[in-house]
């Protein structure tokens, strides 16, 4: 079956220093890849996703290249804020429209 | 615009009660499911629907059963409650089965 493996957490920086949070899959096929990100007491949102080989993701910040030859998605950012803090999924989606998420990483950035 | 709404937000029920969940999307999607989070924040699909019809159905007992009535709207309710079902219910929606999903806030069930 899918299987989505992410950095376990937690995970505590300070503030303007660089993030990678891991991710690796298991598929069949070509799914797409997605990071997600959950704020405390809100639902999971969409972070940035890629739907080919060496597509890159990017949003506010955040980076993520879909590498199909380590079949890898690392999420990635040059200098993290304490707004930053929150839980981040990784997640795959197959063509069949099924789902499977990472365990999820709690991010710490403290000022 | 709440995109994806639920109700209730917060859910605290006795054991063996029957109690249902609400969602709601105003975005015209296809999809809709429903996730569960537990303590640990992991998250496990329950549910797919596309076009009101069950497309996943995961590994979960029969006392949950999702009802959509339309498009827009994907109900859950949950028989004979138990204290290992108290987590957090996100309801989710997608524009095709194989697009990315928007979550509503969650309603966080507390089984007593």
């Amino acid at each position: 079956g899918n299987s989505v493996t992410q950095m376990e957490g937690p995970v505590t920086l300070s503030e303007e220093a660089f993030l990678t949070i891991n991710c690796t899959y298991t598929a069949t096929g070509y799914p797409s890849l997605f990071w997600y990100v959950q704020y405390p007491g809100e639902g999971l949102q969409l972070l940035l996703k890629a739907t080919k080989a060496d597509d890159k993701g990017s949003n506010k910040g955040f980076e993520a290249t879909y590498r199909k030859e380590t079949t890898s998605f690392h999420l990635e950012k040059g200098s993290v804020q304490v707004s930053d803090s929150a839980v981040y999924f990784c997640a795959l989606l197959t063509n069949a429209g099924k789902s499977t998420f990472g365990d999820g990483t709690t991010l710490t950035v403290k000022p | 615009d709440t995109a994806v709404s639920q109700t209730p937000k917060y859910l605290v029920t006795q054991m063996g009660n029957d109690k249902s969940i609400k969602c709601e999307q105003n975005l015209g999607h296809d999809t809709m499911y429903w996730y569960k989070q537990d303590s640990k924040k992991f998250l496990k699909i329950m549910f797919s629907y596309n076009n009101k019809e069950l497309i996943i159905n995961e590994t979960v007992p029969n006392r949950f059963s999702p009802k959509s009535p339309d498009k827009a709207h994907l109900n859950l309710h949950i028989n004979s409650l138990e204290l290992g079902d108290s987590a957090v219910y996100f309801c989710a929606s997608s524009g095709t089965f194989d697009a990315e999903a928007f979550f509503g806030q969650g309603t966080r069930l507390t089984v007593v």
